[in-house]
């Protein structure tokens, strides 16, 4: 089963700031197979990014995802009030599917 | 648009069964997987298995299989996730999740199941 570890575990920034989230694969995830959530308490995970770098419908272009391999990465360039959540990667591989741990967003 | 919609929470014993349901509206049933997902408090989301909504096969995870049946019911539309031999640990919130591609575009509202004595 692939691993996926997420740093920093609690982020804290402005809004206005730029957020650098990090996931990272015990091993090789193909770019098709890499996916980031947005949750907030209370509520369902909500499709962020799909295939590594593919915004889903109504998600704004301030969030964008990139990487390969082991290394993706999911970057909000200019933070809003409604972006402070847990963020979770997932991937797909040997029908099987694993999230991270997450990284809270927090404002600073 | 697509809803799921999940049944409401749930207080069992350890060693009892709890069954949720997962009614989907806004789409074609039978063209879409249906995944169930659960996350305990303060933990990553968990996978526990799928069912093909057109066909009526199923997958489940290593850690579940034993103890986890999916079933779906086309003229409901609605899919069903029963999890027997209950443990404290399976104190969670229960998702389930329609699969689009290699992803989960749209998940139920949750439903909570709380196992204590």
């Amino acid at each position: 089963e692939i691993v996926l570890t997420q740093s920093p575990g609690t982020l804290s920034l402005s809004p206005g700031e730029r957020a650098t989230l990090s996931c990272r694969a015990s091993q090789s995830v193909g770019s098709s197979f890499l996916t980031w959530y947005q949750q907030k308490p209370g509520q369902a995970p909500r499709l962020l990014i799909y295939g590594t770098s593919s915004r889903a419908t109504g998600i704004p272009d301030r969030f964008s995802g990139s990487g390969s391999g082991t290394d993706f990465t999911l970057t909000i360039s200019r933070l809003e009030p409604e972006d402070f959540a847990v963020y979770y990667c997932q991937q797909y591989g040997g029908s099987s599917y694993t999230f991270g741990q997450g990284t809270k967003l927090e404002i600073k | 648009q697509v809803q799921l919609v999940q049944s409401g929470a749930e207080v069992k014993k350890p060693g009892a069964s709890v069954k949720i349901s997962c009614e989907a509206s806004g789409y074609s049933f039978t063209s879409y997987s249906i995944h169930w997902v659960r996350q305990a408090p303060g933990q990553r989301p968990e996978w526990m298995g799928w069912i093909n909504a057109g066909n009526e096969n199923t997958k489940y995870s290593r850690k579940f299989q034993d103890r986890v049946t999916i079933t779906s019911d086309t003229s409901a539309s609605t899919a069903y996730m029963e999890l027997s031999t209950l443990k404290n640990e399976d104190t969670a919130v229960y998702f389930c999740a329609r699969r689009m591609g290699n992803w989960f575009d749209s998940w139920g509202q949750g439903t909570l199941v709380t196992v204590s004595s």
